[in-house]
């Protein structure tokens, strides 16, 4: 089974404050997917990536970067964090045999920030 | 850009009913359309998917039926346990897409004795 890990699993932060989000994939899965999760909006994507040193902006990245600094890590980076971004975040992780394929999720981060 | 749309946000059954989750998008070109499951505090895992090269897939209790035409989608549970309570996501992404998927919102089944 897919092993997709991330820290913290919770976290309060302040608002204006820097947040950094974590996730680790050892499946070599080039794919990888930061999402959040709002009620009564499922799971929206934020940033995504193709593999090491690619980002590319999925469909609601304003107030979010991300890095993949490697084939296993991909990080979520909230500069200036808002109370609006208090969500849960669900990293992922997929091969792309351009075809859709399944993603393994990790066990997600709660973020509230105050 | 895609918009897919899940009709029923909760949905009781009995024990041993079917459960039918119906999910609708806009985007033509969406080819691939999988169904994932989120158990209580839980992330999510994949139950089963479908393609548009076939209209009907079926996994044990999980039915999947895909309609190009009316673009809906739609995840029948057959005999439904206990243990199916949980929320369920449909999404649907282009093949050439990256992967990127859209999500629907969400239905929450229960099932009750």
């Amino acid at each position: 089974e897919a092993a997709v890990t991330q820290s913290p699993r919770n976290k309060v932060a302040v608002t204006g404050g820097k947040v950094t989000l974590s996730c680790n994939q050892t499946n070599n899965h080039n794919n990888m997917y930061w999402y959040r999760q709002d009620t009564g909006h499922g799971l929206r994507l934020i940033h995504y990536s193709y593999g090491a040193g690619s980002t590319e902006k999925g469909d609601i990245p304003d107030g979010y970067k991300a890095s993949r600094p490697s084939q296993e890590n991909f990080s979520l980076i909230l500069e200036l964090a808002t109370p609006s971004q208090t969500s849960v975040y669900f990293c992922a992780s997929g091969v792309d045999r351009g075809r859709g394929d399944t993603q393994y999720f990790g066990p997600g981060t709660r973020l509230l920030v105050l | 850009g895609e918009k897919v749309e899940q009709h029923e946000s909760t949905l009781s059954v009995r024990e041993g009913d079917s459960a039918v989750i119906n999910c609708t998008y806009t985007d033509t070109a969406s080819s691939y359309f999988p169904w994932y499951k989120q158990e209580a505090g839980k992330s999510l895992h994949f139950v089963i998917d479908i393609r548009s090269n076939v209209d009907r897939k079926q996994s044990q209790r999980l039915i999947v039926l895909l309609d190009k035409k009316a673009k809906r989608f739609s995840l029948h549970i057959t005999a439904t346990q206990p243990e199916d309570s949980a929320i369920y996501f449909c999404a649907a992404s282009r093949a050439s897409s990256g992967q990127k998927l859209v999500f629907g919102q969400g239905t929450i089944l229960k099932v009750y004795l």
